[in-house]
């Protein structure tokens, strides 16, 4: 079992809809990560948060809105989202330090209708 | 531009047939490159941390080696269980660190 929970794992929406994404982490891992992952494709950085702080905002458009409420929390708000941005949601963590393995969840897969 | 290519795309192999995934960088200020595994609808496993051009690592049938270019992860007598795509992440720092998945090479093995 993975230590990085997210919920939900199936998620279908509208365009029209606000939904969100959570992930938890109990390893005191200090950095978390939202990841987008297409089909047969490598995941894509989206959000790095650092000590709680955004510090990293990959030119994400604004209906993807992040949220860290604690050191163990990691949320993605959704709203007004496109079809094309069905996809597989990743969340991971890692230790503090720069050059650490990231260790991830098993995503989220969301359906954009 | 900073890049990560890993070959090849797709490999079958029978159950105890040996070989070889390769993961080329081409990017400045390389802090460490990551080996994963991912199995379907889960997300990557992490198997292997990297730093520095002749290190390696092992873990069961994997071994996983790096040079200044490249990185191999050798598969030695392959079972069935370990088809899944193996995905080579490298961080870098160019300005700041970034983090930068390869296209992933996806593994079978056949019994």
């Amino acid at each position: 079992d993975t230590e990085v929970t997210q919920t939900p794992k199936h998620l279908v929406m509208g365009m029209t809809n606000k939904k969100s994404l959570k992930c938890e982490q109990h390893m005191g891992h200090r950095a978390m990560y939202w990841y987008k992952q297409k089909a047969k494709k490598p995941p894509e950085l989206m959000f790095v948060y650092s000590y709680e702080k955004l510090s990293i905002n990959e030119s994400v458009p604004s209906r993807f809105s992040p949220e860290c409420p604690n050191s163990s929390l990691l949320n993605l708000h959704l709203h007004a989202l496109q079809p094309e941005d069905s996809a597989l949601y990743l969340c991971a963590s890692s230790d503090s330090g720069r050059n650490q393995p990231q260790h991830f969840g098993d995503g989220t897969r969301l359906s954009i209708l | 531009e900073d890049q990560v290519t890993q070959s090849p795309e797709a490999l079958r192999l029978q159950e105890g047939e040996s070989s070889s995934l390769n993961c080329s960088y081409t990017v400045s200020g390389l802090r460490g490159l990551f080996w994963y595994r991912q199995d379907p609808g889960k997300g990557p496993e992490f198997l292997f941390t990297l730093y520095s051009a002749g290190e390696e690592k092992e873990k069961e049938r994997l071994k996983a080696t790096l040079t200044k270019k490249e990185s191999f992860l050798h598969i030695t007598a392959p079972k069935p269980e370990d088809s899944a795509t193996y995905l080579c992440a490298v961080l870098i720092t160019s300005g700041t660190y970034k983090y930068i998945f390869g296209t992933g090479t996806r593994l079978k093995v056949l019994a």
